[in-house]
C-alpha cells in the first residue's frame, strides 16, 4: 500500500538557519503531494502541494520539489524564524483517491 | 470562503460516559468529511470518511462511531468513554471528486478521559 516517510525529528535549529525535512513515499500511480504545518494546540493547515511531477510548491518562504524519480518531496526553507516552530506532515492522495496518505510528522523547534 | 468548525474545543469526561463531537463545514456543498484522532507521538489516525449523506466508512473498529445527518455535518461519538479514547481529535473535509485537492482541518478538540 501506499506508505509517506518522514525523517525524525525534533529538528533543532537557531533562527536564519537553513531548513530541510526530508519526506519519501511509495505508491502506485501519479499520486498529488502535500505538505501541511501543525502549529501548537492547533488543526493542521495546507502549507503546499504540487500535483505532477518536477512541480515546485511554495508558500511563506517554505518550498518542495515533487520529484519522481527519487520518490522525494523534501521541505526546504532558507531562513528559519522563530514563528516557523511547528510540527510539519508530508502527505500523498493517490491519483482518483480521497483518503490522503500522511507521515508521521516531523516536529521543527527554532530557537532565537 | 469555506470554514470548518468543530467543537468543543476542549472536554474532559469520566470513563463510561457519553461523547459527541460536532462538525460543520460552511461554504462548499456535498464535501468529503473525515474524523481523525491524535494521540502523543502526533501521528493522525484516520477514525472515520463520508463521502455523502448517511454514508460513513470506518477505519479502525473500536467503540467510536459517526453520522452524518447533514450534507455540511459530521458527528462523532460513543456511547461509553475508554481511558484510551483520550486524544486530540480532528475533523477535516475535501472537495469531492477529485484526489488533488487538499484536506481542511478544524481546530481539533482535545478530549481527555479520567
Amino acid at each position: 500500500g501506499d506508505s509517506v516517510t518522514q525523517m525524525e525529528g525534533p529538528v533543532t535549529l537557531s533562527e536564519e538557519a537553513f531548513l530541510t525535512i526530508n519526506c519519501t513515499y511509495t505508491a502506485t500511480g501519479y499520486p498529488s503531494l502535500f505538505w501541511y504545518v501543525q502549529y501548537p494546540g492547533e488543526g493542521l493547515q495546507l502549507l503546499l502541494k504540487a500535483t505532477k511531477a518536477d512541480d515546485k510548491g511554495s508558500n511563506k518562504g517554505f518550498e518542495a520539489t515533487y520529484r519522481k524519480e527519487t520518490t522525494s518531496f523534501h521541505l526546504e526553507k532558507g531562513s528559519v524564524q522563530v514563528s516557523d516552530s511547528a510540527v510539519y506532515f508530508c502527505a500523498l492522495a493517490p491519483g482518483g483517491s480521497y483518503i490522503p496518505t500522511f507521515g508521521r510528522g516531523t516536529s521543527l523547534i527554532v530557537h532565537p | 470562503s469555506q470554514t470548518i468548525h468543530q467543537w468543543p474545543a476542549t472536554l474532559v469526561q469520566p470513563v463510561g460516559s457519553p461523547l459527541s463531537l460536532e462538525c460543520t463545514v460552511e461554504g462548499t456543498s456535498n464535501p468529503n468529511l473525515y474524523w481523525y484522532r491524535q494521540a502523543a507521538g502526533r501521528g493522525l489516525q484516520l477514525l472515520f470518511y463520508s463521502v455523502g449523506i448517511g454514508q460513513i466508512s470506518s477505519e479502525v473498529p473500536q467503540n467510536l462511531s459517526a453520522s452524518r445527518p447533514q450534507d455540511r455535518q459530521f458527528i462523532l461519538s460513543s456511547k461509553k468513554l475508554l481511558l484510551s479514547d483520550s486524544g486530540f481529535y480532528l475533523c477535516a473535509w475535501s472537495q469531492t471528486g477529485t484526489g488533488n485537492s487538499p484536506l481542511h482541518f478544524g481546530n481539533g478538540t482535545r478530549l481527555t478521559v479520567t
